[in-house]
C-alpha cells in the first residue's frame, strides 16, 4: 500500500551493528505497529504505538526499540543485530474506529539479513 | 496461551472451483476475526472482518463464516481464479486487549488454470 512506506526495502548487516528501519504513513492514522514475519511462525508483534506519546511492547520486543517521531513516522531499531533477527519486517497502521472495526494497513516490508 | 491454527499445507484447486480455508483458535473468545491476503514479498492486505455476533459475511466472491462455538472461521472463494493464488491469513483481536491482532501462519492457495 503506497500510503504506508518502509525504508530500506532490503538490508544486509553484520552481527553487532545498530540499524534502523523506518516507516512513514500518509493515512493520518494514530496507531502504528511493527511486526516481524518468519517462515512457519507468521506475523509477530514487536512494538505498537497508539499515539505519539504512547509506546507499548508486543510479544517479542527484546532486542528492539522504537521511536514515534510524529504521527506519521514510527522507527524500529535493532541496537545490536544478531543473526536470529533475520526476517521480513512489516510496519502497519490503523485508525481508531472503535472495537470491532480494527483493520490494519501494511507497508511493503523490509527484508533484513544479519550475517 | 492464545493459539491460532491454519492449514499449513498448501491448498491446490482447479480454476472455477470453490476454495475453502480454515482458521481454528483456542483458549479465548475474540470479539472479531479478520482475513488478509498476502502475495509473495508484499504486505498483507485486508479482505474481510466478521464480528462475534455475525455468522456470515460476504464480499463479491468471498464469504467468511464465524462459529464461536466451534472456535472456527471458514473463508470461501467461489469461482476461483489463478489470480486468487496467494497466502491467506486470519487474524483475531487479542483477548482483553482491544486493537491488537494475533495472526495465524497463513494458508497458501494455488489455483490451477
Amino acid at each position: 500500500d503506497a500510503d504506508v512506506t518502509q525504508t530500506p526495502r532490503n538490508r544486509i548487516t553484520k552481527t553487532g551493528k545498530r540499524i534502523m528501519l523506518e516507516c512513514s504513513q500518509t493515512k493520518g492514522h494514530d496507531r502504528m505497529y511493527w511486526y516481524r514475519q518468519d517462515p512457519g511462525l507468521g506475523l509477530r508483534l514487536i512494538y505498537y504505538s497508539f499515539d505519539v506519546k504512547d509506546i507499548n511492547k508486543g510479544e517479542i520486543s527484546d532486542g528492539y526499540s522504537v521511536s514515534r517521531q510524529a504521527q506519521a513516522k514510527f522507527s524500529l531499531s535493532l541496537e545490536s543485530a544478531i543473526p536470529n533477527q533475520t526476517a521480513l519486517y512489516f510496519c502497519a497502521t490503523s485508525d481508531l474506529q472503535g472495537k470491532g472495526q480494527e483493520t490494519q494497513y501494511f507497508g511493503p516490508g523490509t527484508r533484513l539479513l544479519v550475517l | 496461551s492464545q493459539k491460532i491454527e491454519q492449514n499449513s499445507e498448501a491448498l491446490n484447486i482447479q480454476e472455477g472451483k470453490t476454495a475453502t480455508l480454515t482458521c481454528n483458535y483456542t483458549n479465548y473468545s475474540p470479539a472479531y476475526l479478520q482475513w488478509y491476503r498476502q502475495d509473495p514479498g508484499r504486505g498483507p492486505v485486508f479482505l474481510l472482518l466478521i464480528r462475534e455476533n455475525e455468522k456470515e459475511k460476504r464480499k463479491e466472491r468471498l464469504k467468511v463464516t464465524f462459529d464461536t462455538t466451534l472456535k472456527q472461521s471458514l473463508f470461501h472463494i467461489t469461482a476461483s481464479q489463478p489470480a486468487d493464488s496467494a497466502t491467506y491469513l486470519c487474524a483475531l483481536d487479542m483477548s482483553g486487549a482491544t486493537n491488537k491482532l494475533i495472526f495465524g501462519t497463513g494458508t497458501l492457495l494455488a489455483v490451477q488454470p
